[in-house]
C-alpha cells in the first residue's frame, strides 16, 4: 500500500465550489505539507503543518484552507475555486530531520 | 531569502551518454539539505538523492551522482549511461532552517534513441 495517499486523484468542479482535497499517510510523520504544480512554476508551497496544532501559510495561501484532523490526515479546501485554481496538487510528508519527503501521488483539479 | 535556481528549461540527451543537470542554490543558513527529484509523465515525484551541507563528498546512488560546489552553491545533477526511461522533469529542491521546502522550476530532459 502507497505510504501517501490523496483523493481524489483526478476532479472537475465548476468555478464558486467548495472541495476538499485529502491526504492520508501512513509513514508516522508529523510533518506535512501541501503543494500545487503548474507548468513552468515548479511546485509552490500552499500550506504545512508541523504537528497536529500547527498550521502555516506557505507562499500561495490565498483562496485555500486546510484542515489537520489527526497526525495521518491534512485536507486542503478550496472554499469558492476558480479556474486559475487548476493545477495538479500534491501532499507531502517529512520526519522533521531535513530528510526527503514523500510525496503522494497528486491530485489533477480542473475548475472550469 | 532562500532560493532555488534551474536554468535549463528542457536538455537532450542521447541514450547512453551522461547528462548534467544544472542547480544553484542560496540562503544563510549553513545547514541545509538539497535533493533532486524526478517526475515521470505519469507525475508521480520520485526521490533521486541527497547532498547535506556539512558532506564531505558527493553523493551517488547508482547512476545519480550530486555535483556539490559549496563555495559556487552549486548542486548539479549527473545522470550517467542515460536510458529512455530517465526521460523525465527533474527539480532540484532544497530544506534548511524551519525545514520548509522550496523548489526549482525544474528541467524536463528527453533522452533520444
Amino acid at each position: 500500500d502507497a505510504d501517501v495517499t490523496q483523493t481524489p486523484r483526478n476532479r472537475i468542479t465548476k468555478t464558486g465550489k467548495r472541495i476538499m482535497l485529502e491526504c492520508s499517510q501512513t509513514k508516522g510523520h508529523d510533518r506535512m505539507y501541501w503543494y500545487r504544480q503548474d507548468p513552468g512554476l515548479g511546485l509552490r508551497l500552499i500550506y504545512y503543518s508541523f504537528d497536529v496544532k500547527d498550521i502555516n501559510k506557505g507562499e500561495i495561501s490565498d483562496g485555500y484552507s486546510v484542515s489537520r484532523q489527526a497526525q495521518a490526515k491534512f485536507s486542503l479546501s478550496l472554499e469558492s475555486a476558480i479556474p486559475n485554481q487548476t493545477a495538479l496538487y500534491f501532499c507531502a510528508t517529512s520526519d522533521g530531520a531535513g530528510n526527503e519527503q514523500f510525496f503522494g501521488p497528486g491530485t489533477r483539479l480542473t475548475v472550469l | 531569502a532562500q532560493k532555488i535556481t534551474q536554468t535549463q528549461p528542457g536538455m537532450f540527451v542521447q541514450e547512453k551518454e551522461a547528462v548534467t543537470l544544472d542547480c544553484t542554490y542560496d540562503t544563510s543558513d549553513p545547514s541545509y539539505g538539497l535533493f533532486w527529484y524526478k517526475q515521470p509523465s505519469s507525475g508521480e515525484m520520485i526521490f533521486l538523492i541527497y547532498q547535506g551541507s556539512y558532506d564531505q563528498q558527493n553523493a551517488t546512488e547508482g547512476r545519480y551522482s550530486l555535483n556539490f560546489q559549496k563555495a559556487r552553491k552549486s548542486a548539479n545533477l549527473v545522470i550517467s549511461a542515460s536510458q529512455l526511461g530517465d526521460s523525465a522533469m527533474y527539480f532540484c529542491a532544497m530544506t534548511s532552517g524551519t525545514y520548509k521546502y522550496i523548489f526549482g522550476t525544474g528541467t524536463r530532459l528527453k533522452v533520444l534513441a
